[in-house]
């Protein structure tokens, strides 16, 4: 069954800290693995695509990275802030379908 | 760079009336995606269009409908419209059946009351 699975499913962290967000998954066969950020409201926006050859990629603070061989993934945010507060979505395609993780949902503290 | 529009972006419907939500893909994108998201819910997956054909169904009601156009914009009819249905609906285009570019509009806010 494709799944994707995130975790935590909520985080609450000092403004100018760093998180890891994590995201596991079973979909097969796998294209892509997208993280959005979604604030409250509104649609979501990606921070990173990666491909089934690509372990590492950067969006300004947040760093995603992509295990195909485990099927994980995390987004790494360095030097938190109050504007980082929001869900944070992780979607991976494959084949024909698009499934959305439940989103960790983050809230950066002053 | 151009992204995917939606109109309108607040919307408030009584029970039982009719609501058309809009859809502009980001240039020269051939796929849309509706997606319905409750209050503190996961998106649900509504419908897809693929050079105007409709290419995959999800959880959308029959009260609801959608086309795609000749210009790949896309709209989302709801009618006989419930409490249930208050939510915020997107839509996301890409180019082609690989998602290549898949990009989300900021949403339409629906209330219905």
């Amino acid at each position: 069954k494709n799944q994707v699975e995130q975790s935590p499913q909520s985080l609450i962290i000092l403004e100018g800290k760093n998180c890891t967000l994590q995201c596991n998954y079973t979909v097969s066969p796998f294209s892509n693995l997208r993280w959005y950020k979604q604030d409250t409201g509104r649609g979501p926006v990606s921070l990173t695509i990666m491909t089934f050859s690509e372990n590492t990629k950067s969006n300004g603070r947040y760093t995603a990275t992509l295990d195909a061989d485990t099927k994980q993934s995390s987004l790494h945010i360095t030097a938190s802030q109050l504007s980082d507060s929001a869900s944070y979505i992780c979607v991976v395609t494959g084949d024909d379908k698009i499934i959305f993780g439940k989103g960790t949902r983050l809230h950066i503290l002053p | 760079a151009a992204g995917v529009i939606q109109s309108p972006r607040h919307l408030i419907k009584e029970k039982r009336e009719t609501a058309t939500l809009k859809c502009y893909p980001i240039p020269r994108h051939d796929t849309v995606y509706w997606y319905q998201q409750g209050p503190g819910q996961d998106p649900q997956f509504l419908i897809s269009f693929y050079e105007k054909m409709q290419s995959d169904k999800g959880s959308i009601p029959d009260r609801f409908s959608a086309q795609q156009f000749s210009d790949y914009h896309s709209e989302l009819n709801m009618s006989s419209l419930e409490l249930g249905d208050s939510a915020l609906y997107f839509c996301a285009s890409s180019l082609g059946r690989t998602r290549h570019g898949y990009t989300f509009g900021s949403g339409t806010r629906l209330t219905v009351v």
